[in-house]
């Protein structure tokens, strides 16, 4: 069975200090697709990225960045320069190819204080 | 592009009483997947709907049902409530929903509390 952790609970950095997000997942496919939301106060879940299980290149969009390592089943998440917006809950999810049950880990409440 | 809309936005009902919470998908979306979240569960998938169909089912108990209207439009209806039924109830679309490559877009949900 599928299964997504996120041992970090919370994670509390000062204003531009760089964090990063752990995801570890267990899946028995071998094709299967791992993301990452955002979930900001308002309660809505904002997509960050999808990465296939066939792709294992490193993404950098701007201040976030991924890196996907099938060997150690993980997909962590590094915000650089760390901003007061980007206080939220994270969640690492994991969906396989055979059906669309998307399985969201616990998350990571990230505080970044001024 | 209007995003996903959830109707209504916060509902309080009593132990018993059933609820039905409903979804507005982003145009030409045809998958709707609705999800719990809860502090002690987390975010745990409940069905998915595509084409009116249901697809696929989480682990959840026959209380908790739905369906997809020919617009894509979709209701979740919980009968009977219980107290560990207080939640967010997260409505997402997307566009095929063929496979979970299909970005999902999220509503901003609905808050249910049971008393």
């Amino acid at each position: 069975a599928q299964k997504v952790t996120q041992a970090q609970t919370e994670i509390s950095v000062v204003e531009k200090e760089d964090v990063t997000l752990d995801c570890v997942y267990e899946t028995r496919d071998t094709t299967y697709y791992l993301f990452w939301y955002k979930q900001p106060p308002s309660g809505e879940l904002v997509f960050l990225i999808r990465r296939n299980s066939f792709d294992e290149q490193n993404e950098i969009s701007g201040r976030y960045s991924w890196n996907f390592q099938k060997s150690t089943s993980s997909f962590n998440f590094t915000i650089t320069a760390s901003q007061v917006v980007d206080s939220a809950v994270y969640f690492c999810a994991l969906s396989e190819a055979r059906n669309n049950d998307m399985r969201f880990g616990a998350g990571t409440r990230l505080t970044v204080k001024p | 592009k209007a995003g996903v809309t959830q109707t209504p936005r916060y509902l309080i009902k009593t132990r018993g009483q059933q609820v039905t919470l409903s979804c507005s998908p982003i145009s030409g979306h045809r998958s709707v997947s609705w999800y719990q979240q809860t502090p002690g569960q987390g975010l745990q998938f409940l069905f998915e709907y595509f084409s009116e169909t249901q697809r696929n089912k989480g682990n959840f108990p026959g209380r908790f049902s739905g369906r997809q209207f020919s617009n894509s439009r979709s209701e979740m209806n919980v009968s009977t409530l219980e107290l560990g039924d207080s939640a967010l109830y997260l409505c997402a679309s997307s566009l095929a929903g063929a496979s979970p490559y299909n970005e999902q877009f999220f509503g901003p949900g609905t808050r249910l509390t049971v008393l």
